[in-house]
């Protein structure tokens, strides 16, 4: 079974700075995928990054980016020059062999003006 | 391409009744998610339907079940409903199995039990 991690329950953010949300993981599993999803008040789940097991390079999508550090299994999601519209519940989510998506409890973030 | 459609967007039912949830996947996706969404226990797996068999399966009573049409249309329900199963019911396509495909996800179904 995997296990995901996300401590930070909520975070604030200036306007055009960046925030990293912090996601650890738990598996036996060697191939897995590794997921960010943003979910705003509205409820839906919007897939942001993705980053495979076996990807040597971070992931990038646009302004987001993830800190993929295998050996301390760490996914963390960094998100650049953020803006009011990333207000938002971020989720860390893994798919492993039983292709069960599993997901932390989630970080709030608010962005400040 | 059209994204994932859920329907109804919201419902309120009382104890005991029951209730079908349904999911329209992205065109061309084959498998099909449902997952409970609470306050208390965050969002937990519930089911996972491709080419119309059930793959997999979370850690929910029999009252929860599922199925999935030939067109990929996943429909779930849930009977003798409790005050705990009050929810946000998130679905969510891929196209294939395996930990590599993303999932997309619609916008949910938002149950309260009375």
């Amino acid at each position: 079974a995997q296990k995901i991690t996300q401590t930070q329950p909520g975070m604030f953010v200036q306007e055009k700075e960046a925030v990293t949300l912090d996601c650890t993981y738990d598996t036996s599993d060697q191939s897995y995928g590794l997921f960010w999803y943003k979910q705003p008040s509205s409820g839906e789940m919007i897939f942001l990054i993705y980053q495979g097991s076996y990807d040597e390079q971070n992931a990038t999508e646009g302004r987001y980016s993830l800190n993929f550090q295998k050996a301390r299994k760490s996914a963390n999601l960094v998100i650049s020059a953020s803006q009011l519209g990333d207000s938002a519940m971020y989720f860390c989510a893994m798919r492993g062999n039983d292709y069960k998506l599993s997901f932390g409890a989630g970080t709030t973030v608010t962005v400040r003006a | 391409k059209a994204g994932v459609t859920q329907t109804p967007r919201y419902l309120i039912k009382t104890r005991g009744q029951q209730v079908t949830l349904s999911c329209s996947p992205i065109s061309g996706h084959r498998s099909v998610s449902w997952y409970q969404q609470t306050p208390g226990q965050g969002l937990q797996f519930l089911f996972e339907y491709f080419s119309e068999t059930q793959r997999n399966k979370g850690n929910f009573p029999g009252r929860f079940s599922g199925r999935q049409f030939s067109n990929s249309r996943s429909e779930m329900n849930v009977s003798t409903l409790e005050l705990g199963d009050s929810a946000l019911y998130l679905c969510a396509s891929s196209s294939n199995l395996g930990s590599y495909n993303e999932q997309f996800f619609g916008p949910g179904t938002r149950l309260t039990v009375l």
